[in-house]
């Protein structure tokens, strides 16, 4: 149990483009949904915290009109960077919380974003 | 801020030899978590500790919770090669919803 996807696990576009990823809880209900970024050899950086039916909360230092973050349901919340850069190029995590005991968080696979 | 410092940074031991590693903080967490991540996936919940003092077996890896709540130790009994990856812990401040905050990261490495 606790299974988190994403989609696309890879993906390449061109600057200034934009790029929607995708997570969902596959066999629980994720009151909130949680999107990092990754860096190379480093640990995770929150970015924003969804929960669903409500605006996300951004981490300071985040812009919330470059990383549109949607929950729509209980089972899915969309990152969208929008206007990509190659400083943008980064692995994107999800992970949704209420799929265990003490609401643990549950990972994605992550999605590794390349903007050219 | 709360900060979650992790110890060693990097570890490259032989197989077969064991290994601590700690993760330290100044605040107090209701919870704390370790994950492990490979290269190129998301991190893997490995175990969940709530109780000052609580200790925690899950095969060779033992997980302890110090009795503050503050600190939490992972040792690993002969290491093996399947044992490499990125060891993360993360502490919540509070039960339900709550964002975790996450140790710097540990990387293992085990030599055959």
């Amino acid at each position: 149990g606790a299974v988190v996807s994403q989609h696309p696990s890879r993906v390449i576009c061109k600057s200034g483009t934009s790029v929607k990823i995708e997570c969902r809880s596959l066999d629980f209900q994720a009151t909130t949904m949680f999107w990092y970024r990754q860096f190379p050899k480093q640990s995770l950086m929150l970015m924003a915290t969804s929960n669903e039916g409500s605006k996300a909360t951004y981490e300071q230092g985040v812009e919330k009109d470059k990383f549109l973050i949607n929950h729509a349901s209980l089972t899915l919340s969309t990152l969208t960077v929008t206007s990509a850069h190659p400083e943008d190029s980064s692995f994107y995590i999800c992970s949704a919380s209420g799929g265990g005991s003490y609401n643990e968080q549950f990972f994605g696979p992550g999605t590794r974003l390349t903007v050219l | 801020t709360q900060l979650l410092e992790q110890s060693p940074q990097f570890l490259s031991i032989q197989e077969g030899e064991n290994l601590t590693v700690y993760c330290n903080s100044s605040s107090v967490f209701s919870s704390l978590q370790w994950y492990r991540q490979e290269p190129g996936e998301g991190p893997v919940l490995l175990v969940t500790v709530v109780t000052g003092g609580e200790v925690k077996k899950l095969k060779r890896l033992t997980f302890q919770f110090g009795d503050a709540r503050k600190d939490s130790s992972l040792h690993i009994t002969a290491a093996q090669p399947g044992d490499t990856g990125l060891y993360l812990c993360a502490g919540a401040s509070n039960f339900g919803n709550e964002k975790l905050t996450f140790g710097t990261g540990t990387r293992l490495t085990i030599i055959p």
